[in-house]
């Protein structure tokens, strides 16, 4: 199985703020990965997949980037809705694996 | 609008059984794949299974395989997972989520999820 791996695993940060995620995965995945959003009690959310393609509806400040084993997923400038915890999921090869999570908390 | 509507969550015994069923509208169900992914309490996601969207053809996580079966009904346009063999490990909100395309091969991300359904297996 591939394992993906984020850091930082827990981030404080400003609104304003440019705030950068990484996932690594452990064998090259291609572009097959994507990033959603969790609000605290609720489900998540599709922000980026293809690595670096924006679902239809989410804000221009989420961006994403990389290939093969390295991925990051970017906000421009953090906003307060933003807070929650941030997943990326490798969509190469069955099972398909999430990451363990960055916690994102507004300062 | 894409509605996905778990149900059939409940507290059942360690070794005990239960069925999942997710109701899907807004969508043609039957053009695309469907995914199972559960969340422990505190804890992240966890892909569980998936099934195509007319081949039958399904995957499973190792840490489910050969006690859970994934199935659709697409005249209904419902999905269902069958968990058995149950134990404390499954304890989960479980996800009913849709794929971007039919076939497994390049089912995409899960580009809508249901609210989930909690699964309690305790004595």
């Amino acid at each position: 199985d591939i394992q993906l791996t984020q850091s930082p695993s827990f981030l404080s940060a400003s609104v304003g703020d440019r705030v950068t995620i990484t996932c690594r995965a452990s064998q090259g995945i291609s572009s097959y990965l994507a990033w959603y959003h969790q609000n605290p009690g609720k489900a998540p959310n599709l922000l980026i997949y293809a690595a670096s393609t924006l679902q239809s509806g989410v804000p221009s400040r989420f961006s994403g980037s990389g290939s093969g084993t390295e991925f990051t997923l970017t906000i421009s400038s953090l906003q307060p809705e933003d807070l929650g915890t941030y997943y990326c999921q490798q969509l190469n090869s069955y099972p398909y694996t999430f990451g363990q999570g960055t916690k994102l908390e507004i300062k | 609008e894409v509605q996905l509507v778990e149900s059939g969550g409940r507290l059942v015994q360690p070794g005990g059984s239960l069925r999942l069923s997710c109701a899907a509208s807004g969508f043609t169900f039957r053009n695309f794949a469907m995914s199972w992914v559960r969340q422990a309490p505190g804890k992240g996601l966890e892909w569980v299974s998936a099934i195509s969207a007319t081949t039958g053809t399904t995957y499973y996580a190792d840490s489910v395989k050969g006690r859970f079966t994934i199935s659709r009904d697409n005249s209904e346009g419902m999905l269902f997972l069958h968990l058995n063999s149950l134990t404390a490990e499954d304890t989960a909100i479980y996800y009913c989520a849709k794929g971007v395309r039919s076939s497994l091969a390049a089912a995409g991300p899960h580009d809508y999820w249901g609210q989930g359904a909690l699964v309690t297996v305790s004595s």
